[in-house]
């Protein structure tokens, strides 16, 4: 199996702030990447796929890069909607696993 | 609009079983790939299992298999996983969830249910 490593596994920031959360792939899985955003007692929200593809109705101030084994979502002026724990997944190969979580907190 | 709903959680004895649901709505289900994702309290997520549009293909994660089934009824426009010889390492919110289209065996989620909890305890 693939394993996902994101770094760190949390942060504080504060509202405006530019917010940088790292995926590292076991191997290489190309551009197959998505970022989804977990806010607390909610469901999942898909963010960003293929690395680097905005979802549908996700704001702009979210935006992915990499390919190979290093990603990068980044926040470019944190709001306060977006407290809330962000996991990656790769989607290469079955099983399709996610990355730990890197829960963003208030500072 | 696409909803996803769960239902069949609740608590159980180690050793049994139990059958979750989830009733789609809001687009066509015979079309997607469908996937149940897991969460244990406190935790991140944890994909367990998939079914292709067709039921041609099935997959699961090595934690359940042999012990969970998934299957779906396409005139019912209903996914189900059906969790036999529970453990309390499967205690978790149970999400359904929608495959995108891509090229690739999997693909990215983009519509969740809200979870159905499932709670293995004696």
């Amino acid at each position: 199996d693939i394993q996902m490593t994101q770094s760190p596994s949390s942060l504080s920031a504060s509202v405006g702030d530019r917010v940088t959360i790292t995926c590292r792939a076991s191997q290489s899985i190309s551009t197959y990447l998505s970022w989804y955003q977990q806010q607390p007692r909610k469901a999942p929200q898909l963010l960003i796929h293929a690395a680097s593809s905005l979802q549908s109705g996700v704001p702009s101030r979210f935006s992915g890069s990499g390919s190979g084994t290093d990603f990068t979502l980044t926040i470019s002026s944190l709001q306060p909607d977006d407290f809330a724990t962000y996991y990656c997944q790769q989607t290469y190969s079955t099983p399709p696993t996610f990355g730990q979580g890197t829960k963003v907190e208030i500072k | 609009e696409v909803q996803l709903v769960e239902s069949g959680g609740g608590l159980v004895k180690p050793g049994g079983s139990l059958r979750l649901s989830c009733a789609v709505s809001g687009f066509t289900f015979s079309t997607y790939t469908m996937n149940w994702v897991r969460q244990a309290p406190g935790k991140g997520l944890e994909w367990v299992s998939s079914i292709s549009s067709s039921s041609s293909y099935i997959y699961y994660a090595d934690s359940v298999k042999g012990r969970f089934t998934i299957s779906r009824d396409n005139a019912k426009n209903s996914l189900y996983l059906q969790m036999n010889s529970l453990r309390a390492e499967d205690t978790a919110v149970y999400y359904c969830a929608r495959e995108t289209y891509c090229s690739t065996p999997n693909c990215p989620l983009d519509y969740w249910g809200q979870g159905a909890l499932a709670t293995v305890s004696s």
